[in-house]
């Protein structure tokens, strides 16, 4: 079975500041990594995703997530955060067999302070 | 392309009134799914299909709900004697089986919005 935990259902920064939003993975086999983000009211965007080539993977609007294999970890950094980052994030995990459905976490939700 | 559609955005129905959804996945796309998503939790599977066939269906997924994909297109979500605890965004995405270039990238719709009064 997979799952990822996200640690933190809220964290806030100021704008300008590091982001960095925690994800945790369980899985028996190696698995694809992914990143969303969803606005209100609407639905998941994807930001990244691990597909085992680089462990380092850069995705849309300057967020990029680091693959550690030894830690379980696929931790969501940005080096400065704007306004428009604030939304909830979503961690999640799949295998490349069967029926390669997403397993999400419970989400993290940023808040960018002026 | 134009992503993935839902249909209806937002529907408020009766408890015991029966609703449908639509979903039009990214053209060419063999693999639909629909998850449930309620306030502050993340997306739950609930089913998918590879192209006309259901393939697999999660325990969520009561005897009241059915999902059909007839001719490997579009899929329609229906739920029979709503409660109000169906009340949530049910999301549909697609993707393609053989493109391992894409890394089994899942796209999502936007989602249909379910209140049971």
């Amino acid at each position: 079975a997979q799952s990822v935990t996200q640690l933190g259902s809220h964290v806030s920064v100021s704008e300008g500041a590091l982001v960095l939003l925690r994800c945790n993975y369980s899985s028996s086999v190696p698995p694809y990594l992914f990143w969303y983000v969803q606005y209100p009211n609407q639905g998941l965007q994807l930001l990244l995703k691990y597909t085992s080539a680089a462990t380092l993977v850069k995705g849309i609007n300057g967020f990029e997530a680091e693959f550690k294999k030894s830690e379980t970890s696929f931790h969501l950094t940005k080096p400065s955060a704007h306004m428009s980052d604030a939304a909830e994030y979503f961690c999640a995990v799949s295998k490349d067999t069967g029926r390669r459905a997403l397993t999400f976490g419970s989400g993290t939700r940023l808040q960018v302070q002026p | 392309d134009t992503g993935v559609s839902q249909n209806p955005r937002h529907k408020i129905t009766k408890r015991g009134q029966n609703v449908t959804f639509r979903c039009d996945p990214i053209s060419e796309h063999n693999r639909l799914y629909w998850y449930r998503q309620t306030l502050g939790q993340g997306p739950e599977f609930l089913t998918y299909f590879q192209n006309e066939a259901q393939l697999e269906k999660s325990r969520l997924l009561s005897d009241r709900f059915s999902a059909e994909r007839p001719k490997g297109s579009f899929s329609t979500l229906e739920i029979q004697r709503t409660e109000q605890g169906d009340s949530a965004m049910y999301l549909c995405a697609s993707s393609f089986l053989f493109d391992r270039a894409s890394g089994n990238t899942i796209y999502f719709g936007e989602g249909s919005w379910l209140t049971v009064v």
